[in-house]
């Protein structure tokens, strides 16, 4: 089955720049969504088809996604963006989805 | 407005059996690929099972033959039938719905917990 690897932590200091990784065989030829979960709550979609983002959610959030990796970035990061985050994609077959293990973003 | 509420959830004996619903609003179940997504304490999310618009059934390998996903379009309310359960099973279960394959999830319910104990 299809593994998607992330970093189980990533911390940043407010005001700069976040990067949490997805890794995955060939990920590049696949859709890529990006999802922020904070404590005792639903996750929220943030990134979607690799660097789209949905209505409401800020322009400091892109993605991207090419070779073996997919890329969350998060610029002027905030106290509010510390959460969890979570890439998520629909195997070859089309019939299994796949998250990765999570990342908790902690801003110092 | 989409809104899923979840209910069912609850303390269950292992072996035991339960069924969660999902009541949908804001949209039509059976017109959209409705999954459920699980989420034990501390863990991360795995992904559990799916139903197309067309009613084709998918399971994670962990659930195969335990798990039932199913529908109901005069209630428009997806459920999840939980057979021969485990202590593993222990979590918090969100119904969720995907703009279809290959897309993302955009609409989550607010979960409801199953705890696999005796």
């Amino acid at each position: 089955s299809y593994v998607l690897t992330q970093p189980p932590s990533v911390s940043v200091a407010p005001g700069k720049t976040a990067k949490i990784t997805c890794g995955g065989i060939h990920i590049g030829s696949k859709s890529v969504h990006w999802y922020q979960q904070k404590p005792g709550q639903a996750p929220v979609l943030v990134i979607y088809y690799d660097n789209d983002r949905p209505s409401g959610i800020p322009e400091r959030f892109s993605g991207s996604n090419t070779g073996n990796m997919g890329t969350l970035t998060i610029n002027r990061v905030e106290a509010g963006d510390e959460a969890d985050y979570y890439c998520q994609v629909w195997d070859s077959s089309g019939d299994h989805v796949v998250f990765g293990g999570g990342t908790k973003l902690t801003v110092l | 407005e989409v809104q899923l509420v979840e209910t069912g959830g609850g303390l269950i004996q292992p072996g035991g059996s339960l069924r969660l619903s999902c009541a949908a609003s804001g949209f039509t179940v059976t017109s959209n690929y409705m999954s459920w997504v699980r989420q034990a304490p501390g863990k991360g999310l795995e992904w559990v099972s799916v139903i197309y618009s067309g009613g084709s059934t998918y399971y994670a390998d962990s659930v195969k033959g335990r798990f039932t996903i199913s529908r109901d379009n005069s209630k428009n309310t997806l459920y999840l039938q939980l057979n021969g359960l485990r202590a593993e099973d222990t979590a918090v279960y969100y119904c969720a719905r995907f703009q279809g394959v290959p897309g993302p999830i955009d609409y989550w319910g607010q979960g409801t917990l199953v705890t696999v104990s005796s």
